[in-house]
């Protein structure tokens, strides 16, 4: 079955270190591909998509994205974190299947900031 | 500001009672969605709807039922059918092209027991 792994539950990370998330889906051809990210107690936020062309895509409040067709991976990275990134990040991803559209989640990655 | 307005933010059910969480958006969206969510399982679709006056069910639709009586409003409903109502209720809209367009998602309703 067609499937979105994020396998790190919970990730820490200092203030102004980088940051991957990591992503990985399972479907023969090329999915669309979303992160969220969910602040406590509230609904979720788009952070960037890849629909098609350049693998590399920009995001809001510096969040990049790279999709790898070879490793079926959708990676989200940051240079630099900030106390505000802390929150919960998805990634999501549209499969198409027999004509019908599909849209799954992950589980999330819980993203703590310490100073 | 266009957005999405869910109510109420907490939400308290007695046993064998059903009860109406409300999503209202002005962005003008023809999609609307609704969305469970459990700690440590994601997002898991319940109903949406691509027009008024028609909906599908989702992943998990037993138990909820909704309307789309207009666009700006899809009230989801969750009876006594559903046996474990507690979880964070999210609502969400899109533009057409159905799920490949990017989703707005409203603050979330909380759902407790009694």
């Amino acid at each position: 079955a067609q499937s979105v792994t994020q396998p790190d539950i919970h990730i820490t990370v200092s203030e102004g270190a980088s940051l991957e998330l990591r992503c990985n889906y399972s479907y023969g051809a090329t999915p669309y591909l979303f992160w969220y990210v969910q602040s406590p107690g509230q609904g979720l936020q788009l952070l960037l998509k890849y629909f098609s062309g350049d693998t590399l895509v920009q995001g809001i409040k510096g969040f990049e994205a790279e999709f790898k067709r070879s490793q079926s991976s959708f990676n989200l990275r940051k240079p630099s974190v900030h106390w505000s990134d802390a929150a919960e990040y998805f990634c999501a991803v549209v499969i198409f299947d027999f004509g019908n559209e599909k849209l799954t989640f992950g589980t999330g990655t819980r993203l703590t900031i310490i100073p | 500001d266009g957005g999405i307005t869910q109510s109420p933010k907490y939400l308290f059910r007695k046993e064998g009672q059903n009860v109406t969480l409300s999503c209202e958006q002005n962005l003008n969206h023809d999609a609307m969605y609704w969305y469970r969510q459990d700690p440590g399982q994601g997002l898991r679709l319940i109903y949406y709807s691509q027009i008024v006056n028609d909906f599908q069910k989702g992943d998990i639709a037993e138990g909820y039922s909704v309307s789309r009586e207009k666009k700006e409003s899809f009230p989801l409903t969750v009876t006594s059918a559903q046996k474990n109502p507690t979880a964070f209720y999210l609502c969400a809209s899109s533009i057409p092209g159905f799920l490949a367009q990017p989703q707005h998602f409203g603050d979330g309703t909380r759902l407790s027991i009694l």
